[in-house]
């Protein structure tokens, strides 16, 4: 099945720990995001990559970090600089417009 | 980047028919109007797009005024799964950039 995956689904950590959360997508897309949502709340974009080996910032970057070293991985690195890590964080693919965007399930992160 | 304006909320009795409105009175030309739907503790899925003309699919339809500047998507019949958050976003032809606002809350009533 073609699609996103991000894992895991949950993820508990404890405050000042770096934390990466994966994404892969089997799609051959070239685009992907990460995306962060809080409760009540729409999504953020946090970084986007159009293409290997490049990437750039969305609206709240800071305190995150990403890579793109494969077309199919996306990465994204949590790091000890964010000051509210708890979250749902959604990962996302797509061809540029007018083509829709696919989605992976989401991982929900508690920082305690 | 054109923003969208939606009710935060609305209400449906099952089976029957919902209109979501959004207001894009920013659109430019070229700028296709999408639309996302979240169920809860889901990520976002793809129900809708369109550029001018109407657009119908097995999910919904999506009625585009003349002028462009406001939409409605239409779920010809309601069910208890159609409740969700309904995202209007315009995307620039080309782009890999969306922008997601706090969109509709769908409830729908047994």
């Amino acid at each position: 099945d073609g699609g996103i995956t991000q894992s895991p689904k949950y993820l508990f950590r404890k405050e000042g720990q770096n934390v990466t959360l994966s994404c892969e997508q089997n799609l051959n897309h070239d685009a992907m995001y990460w995306y962060r949502q809080d409760p009540g709340q729409g999504l953020r974009l946090i970084y986007y990559s159009q293409i290997v080996n490049d990437f750039q910032k969305g609206d709240i970057a800071e305190g995150y970090s990403v890579s793109r070293e494969k077309k199919e991985s996306f990465p994204l690195t949590v790091t000890s600089a964010q000051k509210n890590p708890t979250a749902f964080y959604l990962c996302a693919s797509s061809i540029p417009s007018p083509g829709s965007t696919f989605f992976g399930q989401g991982t929900r992160l508690t920082v305690v | 980047d054109a923003k969208t304006t939606q009710p935060n909320s609305m209400e449906s009795n099952e089976e029957e028919p919902v209109h979501l409105p959004c207001n894009h009175s920013t659109i430019s030309g070229t700028d296709y109007i999408h639309w996302y739907r979240q169920l809860p503790s889901q990520g976002p899925e793809y129900v809708i797009h369109g550029l001018t003309s109407n657009v119908n699919n097995r999910m919904a339809s999506l009625a585009i005024a003349e002028d462009r500047k406001s939409s409605t998507l239409i779920l010809h019949r309601a069910t208890l799964r159609d409740a969700a958050v309904y995202y209007c976003i315009l995307i620039p032809p080309g782009t890999y950039k969306y922008i997601f606002g706090t969109g509709t809350r769908l409830k729908v009533l047994a």
